[in-house]
């Protein structure tokens, strides 16, 4: 079955401690990323890899690190965590078409994060 | 001004019920549009493309002015099982070759019995 696992699916954690969410798809995309989704605020995209060892930072990069060593994983890191990244977080994939309509964006479930 | 813009409800319809949700974008240069559904909780997936010629799917119609930079969704003989969020994407790809989606914060139906 085709799809993208993200683990954990919820995390509490406190301010300053490191911690990894790992982002797996399995349809051999090229590109993937990871979006934040906060009430009122839609999907925004924290940072995005066009390919292995290929990453940039999105919208809302700040507080987070990605690496993306093998084409199937992009963990994103959160080295010091702080209260205002407590959100939705989601990953996605996609084959890199060049924007066409065939080129659908399959989400993870998600991983909800608190950080107190 | 956001760049993508809906309407965040919620509508409350009853079953059957036809039903449309709006959404104006601000940057003339994207290229691709799509409507998604995300329900509570859950991780969005694509319900349709639009096109520049509108498109139908089922009970789903889509239409797209790129003049007026509008995109619609219209849900006829709506069922208990629409209700969600429905969020209307933006995409453009940019120089560096980034798919910059840029996601409405979504309009949330709630259909009753």
């Amino acid at each position: 079955e085709a799809q993208v696992t993200q683990n954990p699916r919820y995390l509490i954690t406190v301010t300053g401690k490191k911690l990894t969410v790992t982002c797996s798809q399995n349809m051999n995309h090229e590109y993937m990323s990871w979006y934040r989704q906060d009430p009122g605020l839609g999907l925004r995209q924290i940072y995005y890899s066009m390919n292995v060892e290929v990453t940039d930072k999105g919208d809302v990069p700040e507080g987070y690190k990605v690496s993306r060593k093998e084409k199937r994983n992009f963990p994103l890191i959160l080295e010091s965590p702080s209260p205002n990244q407590t959100s939705l977080y989601f990953c996605a994939s996609s084959r890199f078409s060049g924007g066409s309509h065939t080129d659908t964006q399959y989400f993870g479930p998600g991983t909800r994060l608190t950080v107190l | 001004r956001k760049e993508v813009e809906q309407d965040p409800g919620p509508f409350n319809v009853p079953e059957g019920a036809t039903v449309a949700f709006n959404c104006t974008y601000s940057n003339s240069a994207s290229q691709s549009f799509f409507w998604y559904r995300q329900d509570c909780r859950k991780e969005p997936k694509l319900l349709m493309s639009v096109y520049s010629s509108g498109n139908e799917d089922g009970r789903f119609t889509a239409q797209l002015n790129r003049a007026s930079q509008y995109i619609s969704l219209l849900i006829r003989d709506s069922k208990l099982s629409d209700s969600a969020t429905y969020l209307c994407v933006v995409n453009k790809v940019e120089d560096t070759g980034r798919r910059a989606l840029t996601f409405g914060s979504g309009t949330r139906l709630q259909v009753q019995p």
